[in-house]
């Protein structure tokens, strides 16, 4: 059973097209993070929840907007994507927000290609 | 601002060969440092989490060591395998921000059979 899943794996699409990417952890966790990895590897966190609530938005565009119908469940919609949003996108959770020891799991990634 | 940095970029070295990944920060206020594998098309699978008052943490063929105060962990390996060939990521959670990861690039390791 995956802990985290990502749905599609790959995404191709043409510039200014809108896009969503879909994100469920069946791990009872509480908090859901969005990151996005760029072409040097680094993964910079883009937005996390916790029990449905926003509670991180680092600086994204307003192009990209998070919703978390329930806490095990966090999408990302993309709206007239840039071909800058090429990119790595991972979904991740962990239990409860907030602890030191925290422990984060993440979902296979979703490749996004702008042409 | 915390900083994450991994040396070598890039490592191949030949099959059963015990190897050394280093990660080092700039700011030793962390709670925990955690190592993860990234295997292409398969996400991240996290190996080891050493919490700031741990020295290490072990699990089969890996160790991961953590000295806080010069801001360095390292991740061994022992009698490498070619199934040990990913990408290497350390993470570490900053006190002072501590609701991220701050990670590094990451050393891409390949086992050669």
């Amino acid at each position: 059973d995956t802990a985290v899943s990502q749905t599609p794996k790959y995404l191709v699409t043409q510039m200014g097209n809108d896009k969503s990417i879909k994100c469920e952890q069946n791990l009872g966790h509480d908090t859901m993070y969005w990151y996005k990895q760029d072409s040097k590897k680094f993964l910079k966190i883009m937005f996390s929840y916790n029990n449905k609530e926003l509670i991180i938005n680092e600086t994204v565009p307003n192009r990209f907007s998070p919703k978390s119908p329930d806490k095990a469940h966090l999408n990302l919609h993309i709206n007239s994507l840039e071909l800058g949003d090429s990119a790595v996108y991972f979904c991740a959770s962990s239990q409860v927000w907030l602890a030191g020891d925290n422990e984060q799991f993440f979902g296979p990634g979703t490749r996004l290609t702008v042409l | 601002k915390q900083e994450v940095t991994q040396i070598p970029a890039a490592l191949s070295v030949p099959e059963g060969e015990n190897l050394v990944l280093n990660c080092s920060f700039t700011d030793s206020a962390i709670y925990n440092l955690q190592w993860f594998r990234q295997d292409p098309g398969k996400g991240l699978t996290s190996l080891l989490l050493i919490q700031s008052s741990q020295r290490e943490q072990t699990s089969g063929r890996l160790n991961a060591s953590l000295d806080k105060s010069s801001g360095r962990s390292t991740l061994y390996i022992a009698a490498s395998q070619p199934g040990d060939s990913a990408t290497y990521l350390c993470a570490v959670r900053p006190v002072q921000s501590n609701y991220q990861l701050i990670w590094g690039a990451g050393t891409k390791l390949i086992i050669k059979p």
